[in-house]
């Protein structure tokens, strides 16, 4: 059975602080990894969608790697901006389902 | 493009009632899918629709169902409500490999 877990739960980081995000799955039989995000009480926008068969996408501040053999996957976030502030989610895609870690909640300080 | 819409956005229900929530895609969009965000969770997924038919579906209890319409727009039903169902509902539509996420509607069950 698929499991994502996000590490860590909660992180606070002053302003202009590059960052990572971390995210692990147990079965590599995916067929993408996507990374949300989710501002409180609100829905789920996509940031990021890596391919099975890809290595990394990026997307402005934002960059995303995949490295399926070992089910991680990482977010980062350079120079990080209050409007950051929100927690992200990490989610596998395995037939039509798609199943997500809990998240990371992340607070930027200005 | 409206985008996902949902409704209603907020609901109130005792134990033992029954629910129906509502999800129209983004235009185009053939495939819905429905979620469950407990507080501090990430989205379960509770099934997907595709022609009208359920094509999968996850580890949730008869009580859940649903339906989608030639208009491809779908309904989850919540029968016998129990305090546990308190949650965000997410639906999300797709055409293919991105599913883009409504802003959610709010269930509390008292």
């Amino acid at each position: 059975k698929q499991e994502v877990t996000q590490i860590p739960a909660a992180l606070s980081v002053p302003e202009g602080e590059n960052l990572v995000l971390n995210c692990s799955f147990t079965d590599s039989a995916i067929y993408n990894l996507q990374w949300f995000r989710q501002d409180p009480g609100k829905g789920l926008t996509s940031l990021l969608l890596i391919q099975s068969s890809q290595r990394e996408q990026t997307s402005g501040r934002l960059n995303a790697s995949l490295d399926k053999s070992s089910g991680r996957s990482t977010l980062y976030i350079a120079a990080s901006q209050p409007g950051d502030s929100a927690t992200y989610l990490c989610a596998v895609k395995e037939d039509d389902k798609i199943i997500f870690g809990k998240g990371t909640r992340l607070h930027i300080l200005p | 493009d409206a985008g996902v819409t949902q409704s209603p956005t907020h609901l109130i229900k005792t134990r033992g009632q029954q629910v129906t929530l509502r999800c129209s895609p983004k235009s185009g969009h053939d495939t819905v899918s429905w979620y469950q965000q407990a507080l501090g969770q990430g989205p379960q997924f509770i099934f997907q629709y595709y022609e009208e038919e359920e094509r999968q579906r996850g580890n949730f209890p008869d009580r859940f169902s649903g339906h989608q319409f030639p208009n491809y727009s779908s309904e989850l039903n919540v029968n016998a409500l129990l305090l546990g169902d308190s949650a965000l509902y997410l639906c999300a539509s797709s055409l293919s490999e991105t599913q883009y996420f409504g802003p959610g509607t709010r269930l509390l069950v008292l």
